[in-house]
């Protein structure tokens, strides 16, 4: 398994501020994931983060609204830049991990952001 | 991206019943996951499948992995009220990126 810490727990922001969001692993990861999940949905997948390149970016997400660091194997930040309302969501960092047969995903307890 | 079909998209139950839920998709996936998640966290891992027709237990839940690597479902067997949560799939298609389902709303009545 993995154990995932995100900071912070929880914030409440006024619009047009940035905010961002931590995520740590207790071991080093190849993979970094980061995903929206908005009130009463599924999660989304905003972009993968790999240490030593830039993130990639699935479609509807770009780097100047939700840039992304990965500075080493255990941390990545996630910015949610210039926020507005429909930015209240949860946001989860994953990482991925070999369990013998194949991959498993794990979640980090998740960032609760409420835009005013 | 892609989303699973998952249903149903929510369940109210009294406890002690047993619960079944399912996940399908257009596309093949070589690897099923099933979570849980309670209000105010991430999702925990409850079982991973990798193989068709796999079929695993964790206690009371019990998975299966389709057949035809385009379903999987999941049974939860003599529920009690801490079972009460969202469950979501998720699967990884040959690209080896992850999917998830639309979720499952758990509501267990005493």
């Amino acid at each position: 398994s993995a154990v995932i810490s995100q900071k912070p727990s929880r914030d409440i922001c006024q619009r047009g501020t940035s905010l961002t969001i931590q995520c740590q692993v207790d071991s080093q990861v190849t993979m970094m994931f980061w995903y929206r999940q908005q009130p009463g949905q599924s999660l989304t997948l905003i972009a993968t983060a790999n240490q030593g390149s830039e993130a990639t970016y699935e479609s509807g997400f770009v780097i100047d609204k939700f840039p992304i660091s990965r500075p080493n194997l255990t941390f990545s930040t996630l910015t949610v830049s210039n926020m507005s309302p429909e930015d209240s969501s949860i946001y989860l960092c994953s990482v991925e991990r070999w369990a013998g047969p194949g991959e498993t995903q794990y979640f980090g307890p998740g960032t609760r952001l409420l835009v005013l | 991206g892609q989303q699973l079909n998952q249903s149903p998209q929510s369940m109210f139950i009294q406890e002690g019943e047993d619960v079944s839920m399912n996940c399908t998709s257009s596309s093949i996936f070589n690897t099923w996951l099933w979570y849980k998640q309670d209000p105010g966290e991430g999702p925990v891992l409850l079982i991973a499948l990798y193989k068709a027709g796999e079929l695993t237990s964790n206690g009371r839940l019990t998975a299966q992995f389709g057949i035809t690597r385009k379903d999987s479902f999941l049974n939860i067997s003599a529920s009690i009220p801490s079972d009460v949560g969202i469950y979501f799939c998720a699967g990884q298609n040959t690209g080896n990126q992850f999917y998830f389902g639309t979720g499952t709303s758990l509501t267990v009545i005493p």
